[in-house]
């Protein structure tokens, strides 16, 4: 298995444009997160899917973010307008149930926001 | 307040000894903990899992304890070598949370040859 797949590996953008982020989650698992990774704030959960329905979006930092889930082997995670503060490395996620199962983290996409 | 906490500076031990890493919580009562590396540039890889009522668990060379007393998780290496090298993290699984996991911070480990 390919495991997690996240595109763009890197993306530098200017403040105010807009930004989508891309997953493809292991074939065959019922749950998805998105995480975003700072020095100053760890690793933190914005949303999880569970059979591509969002089920908690409380982290979600304001409304310039945002989440899909259209079928079982896509997300994507949009900002628009993005801001430098936004600069972080997001990863994605995937487990099998919607239990204690380990989570299945992608390589990330380190976002740059100028 | 909620708090996750690990040792926030790093970890710096000589080759073969044993690491132990640090995890207390404050105003959770979580059904799990699990262990994550992370390596730079990479993502989180887990590790291992322990639920509320398990008090160690080993995988190898690894050990983990579950203290729900005293809010507490040790996470031991044991023969450790430089590529044991990287960030530890542990999170928190709550009941009914579909899975959520709260993490900490994270400990830089670094083992010297």
């Amino acid at each position: 298995d390919a495991g997690v797949i996240q595109s763009p590996r890197h993306e530098v953008t200017e403040m105010g444009q807009e930004v989508t982020l891309r997953c493809k989650p292991i074939s065959g698992h019922n749950s998805l997160f998105w995480y975003r990774q700072t020095m100053m704030r760890g690793l933190e959960l914005l949303i999880y899917f569970n059979n591509n329905v969002p089920i908690d979006d409380s982290g979600m930092p304001e409304d310039r973010f945002s989440a899909k889930m259209p079928n079982a082997s896509f997300s994507t995670l949009k900002i628009q307008p993005s801001e430098p503060r936004d600069s972080a490395v997001y990863f994605c996620a995937s487990s099998l149930g919607q239990g204690v199962d380990e989570q299945y983290f992608g390589p990330g996409t380190r976002l740059t926001v100028t | 307040s909620q708090k996750i906490e690990q040792n926030s500076e790093a970890l710096n031990i000589q080759e073969g000894k044993t690491a132990t890493l640090t995890c207390n919580y404050t105003n959770y009562s979580p059904a799990y903990l699990q262990w994550y590396r992370q390596d730079p540039g990479r993502g989180p890889v887990f590790l291992l899992l322990i639920r509320e009522n398990e008090k160690e668990k080993r995988k190898e060379r690894l050990k983990v304890t579950f203290d729900t007393t005293l809010k507490q998780s040790l996470f031991h290496i044991t023969a450790s070598q430089p590529a044991d090298s990287a960030t530890y993290l542990c999170a928190l699984g709550l009941y009914n949370q579909g899975g959520k996991l709260i993490f900490g911070q994270g400990t830089e480990l670094s083992v010297k040859p």
